[in-house]
């Protein structure tokens, strides 16, 4: 079966563009997770989707940022009037449930703004 | 300040013997750790894990340790293969707090000398 996909895998833009980066979560997974990974960091969280729900959105650095799951399946990570801290590589995961247990990462979208 | 940390950047082990990565947190509220491998320009793909009620979790080359009173865990890999040669990153989440999020460290990069 298809894992967790993420499109673009790149993406460069000038700062005070918006952007938007998609991710396509395991089919039947339930929970998608969004973390942000800087060069010679680990990944760092941003926001966590049960459903269609935000249901921690504690990670997002400020209100540039925002997301979105309608369906309870895709999801999109909002960036708005990008600054060139933002660059950095973007992560989805989803699981099955809220409990714990391994989340499947996508390849990520590495997102630069000059 | 870090809740997770992974003191070594890099370890070298020659092709046959244990790899052993070190990682220690501060959060006494985290219930469950993880390990994740990755690969330049791949998502992190999950390897190990372990629950705080354990000390002990094994799985074919890979066992994680976890010694909860001096908040440190340790991943063996035994035999080392060249294969193996990744970045690897340990995690811990609160999940009897019912927060799901990954908390990540800076990761160790594995070589592995055939």
């Amino acid at each position: 079966g298809a894992g967790v996909s993420q499109t673009p895998s790149n993406k460069v833009t000038e700062k005070g563009k918006y952007v938007e980066l998609r991710c396509d979560p395991i089919s039947g997974h339930t929970a998608l997770y969004w973390y942000r990974q800087s060069l010679g960091q680990g990944p760092e969280f941003l926001i966590y989707f049960q459903g269609t729900g935000a249901a921690d959105d504690s990670g997002l650095p400020n209100d540039r940022f925002f997301a979105v799951r309608p369906e309870g399946s895709v999801s999109t990570l909002k960036i708005q009037r990008t600054e060139r801290g933002d660059s950095a590589v973007y992560l989805c995961a989803s699981s099955l449930g809220t409990s714990t247990g391994e989340q499947f990462f996508g390849p990520g979208t590495r997102l630069t703004v000059l | 300040d870090q809740q997770v940390k992974q003191n070594s950047p890099s370890l070298s082990v020659q092709e046959g013997r244990i790899s052993i990565l070190n990682c220690d947190y501060t959060n006494s509220m985290f219930d469950y750790f993880l390990w994740y491998k990755k690969y330049p320009a791949e998502g992190p793909t999950f390897l190990i894990s372990i629950s705080s009620i354990k000390d002990k979790n094994e799985d074919g080359r890979f066992t994680v340790f976890l010694n909860k009173s001096a908040k440190h865990l340790s991943l063996h890999i035994v035999p080392s293969q060249p294969g193996d040669s990744a970045v690897y990153f340990c995690a811990a989440s609160e999940g009897a707090a019912g927060s799901y999020q990954l908390t990540f460290g800076k990761g160790t990069k594995l070589s592995v000398i055939p």
